[in-house]
């Protein structure tokens, strides 16, 4: 398929437990960003990528949220301890280049429970 | 820092009546987007919109932008009920990188 996509689809955690949620934007687009979406809520900025540098990490919650996107492609997004707060669909998404204005092509998300 | 505020949250129409959501942000917007996101889906962009005062259809879908670029609307005629899902306004001030701040979404309904 030509969309993103992210994996896994649904993740259990315990607390306390490390996860990693991946995503693979449409092939080719320069940016990609994190957003974190609560029950009801909006999405939530997470961070930025613009290829493989990271350009703006403002939202992430603490230093438990690390993400990385070493190839300037697939990105992997690393919750460590995690806590029942961080429990929430978190989504990805990409545009095709590095300016605010473009179309921004989201992915299915990841759905963390956190017990 | 930059807020985008959207009303209302939750709207429930009847088949067949109009429907209009309303955004509003702190700052001055360099764009506004909108974005459905069907229940269970995700966001999937509708439209973009730049220009002071710049006014955009898609079909039954009318989406306007203000003349001081810190509000929005998306109004609906004659809904039906493949227009259920919740509407994010998202924008962008001049400041920011290139992510943007949605708001909270309003949440359409439609009663056949």
């Amino acid at each position: 398929g030509a969309g993103v996509s992210q994996s896994p689809r649904y993740k259990v955690a315990k607390r306390g437990q490390d996860v990693a949620l991946r995503c693979d934007p449409i092939s080719g687009h320069v940016s990609l960003f994190w957003y974190q979406q609560a029950l009801g809520q909006g999405p939530e900025f997470l961070t930025y990528f613009q290829n493989e540098a990271q350009l703006d990490k403002s939202g992430l919650p603490s230093d438990r949220f690390f993400a990385e996107r070493p190839e300037g492609s697939v990105s992997t997004l690393k919750i460590q301890r995690t806590q029942q707060e961080d429990s929430a669909v978190y989504l990805c998404a990409s545009s095709l280049r590095a300016s605010g204005s473009d179309t921004q092509y989201f992915g299915p998300g990841t759905r963390l429970t956190v017990l | 820092g930059q807020q985008v505020m959207q009303i209302p949250q939750y709207q429930h129409v009847q088949e067949g009546e109009d429907f209009t959501t309303y955004c509003n942000s702190s700052t001055t917007l360099s764009n506004i987007q909108w974005y459905k996101q069907r229940p269970g889906g995700h966001p999937v962009f509708l439209i973009q919109l730049v220009k002071s005062g710049e006014v955009k259809k898609q079909k039954r879908l009318t989406f306007q932008f203000g003349e001081a670029k810190k509000n929005s609307s998306l109004h609906i005629t004659a809904t039906q009920t493949t227009d259920v899902g919740t509407y994010f306004c998202a924008g962008k001030d001049g400041g920011s990188q290139g992510n943007l701040i949605f708001g909270k979404g309003t949440k359409l309904s439609v009663k056949p």
